[in-house]
């Protein structure tokens, strides 16, 4: 089955550092663009960071100097190291994974992280 | 980054009803916008992809139209497992941006 499972999330104080990893399955995410997307519970949704398969990366100026995407071909995950935690970084954190035509058509259930 | 408005944030109708949300930019984008569907303790699901393409599995009663600064996605006839959450996103220069989402609820 094509899937994508999160982890990682949790309670954490703000300045402090947190990892989220996501696993795939069904694919490999060394042929596939993968991302991270968040949600602030009850508010909309944010792109985070993206990890294309050529191994560009880019990331949203609201996390740009504070988190670092990264990729494990042969644990087929992908993470996310978040440094500098703030209480507006809490959100739910979906991995997701972004066609060559701009949307993202897998998503995971998503990880809760909580900054406070 | 491009900003996209989204409107209305909320919209009240009933099972049977035709709907429309729609999905503004100030700036001219390509057609690589797309609208995906939340529910509660949901991730979200993509509907409408490249403006206008149906995503394998989801029913012909939505469809995606537009082009430019402006993209509409349309729910034909309101099922009762259409109420939700709705939001359009667009890709732009290795940036990813969503609309603020659009409640549609239950008259």
């Amino acid at each position: 089955e094509v899937q994508l499972v999160e982890s990682g999330g949790g309670l954490i104080q703000p300045g402090e550092s947190l990892r989220l990893s996501c696993r795939a399955s069904g694919f490999a995410v060394s042929s596939h663009y993968m991302s991270w997307v968040r949600q602030i519970p009850g508010k909309g949704l944010e792109w985070v960071s993206v990890f294309y398969s050529g191994g560009g990366i880019f990331y949203a100026d609201s996390v740009k100097g504070r988190f670092t995407i990264s990729r494990d071909t042969s644990k087929n995950t992908v993470s996310l190291q978040m440094y500098d935690l703030r209480a507006e970084d809490t959100a739910v954190y979906y991995c997701a994974r972004p066609t060559a035509l701009g949307h993202f058509d897998l998503w995971g259930q998503g990880t809760l992280v909580v900054v406070s | 980054d491009i900003q996209m408005t989204q409107s209305p944030s909320t919209l009240s109708a009933s099972v049977g009803d035709r709907v429309t949300i729609t999905c503004r930019t100030r700036q001219i984008i390509s057609n690589l916008l797309a609208w995906y569907q939340q529910k509660p303790g949901e991730a979200p699901k993509v509907l409408i992809y490249r403006a206008s393409t149906l995503q394998t599995g989801v029913p012909p009663r939505f469809s995606g139209s537009g082009s430019g600064t402006e993209f509409t996605l349309t729910i034909s006839s309101l099922q009762p497992e259409d109420f939700a959450t709705y939001y359009c996103q667009q890709y732009y220069s290795y940036s990813y941006t969503f609309g603020q989402g659009t409640k549609l609820e239950m008259k």
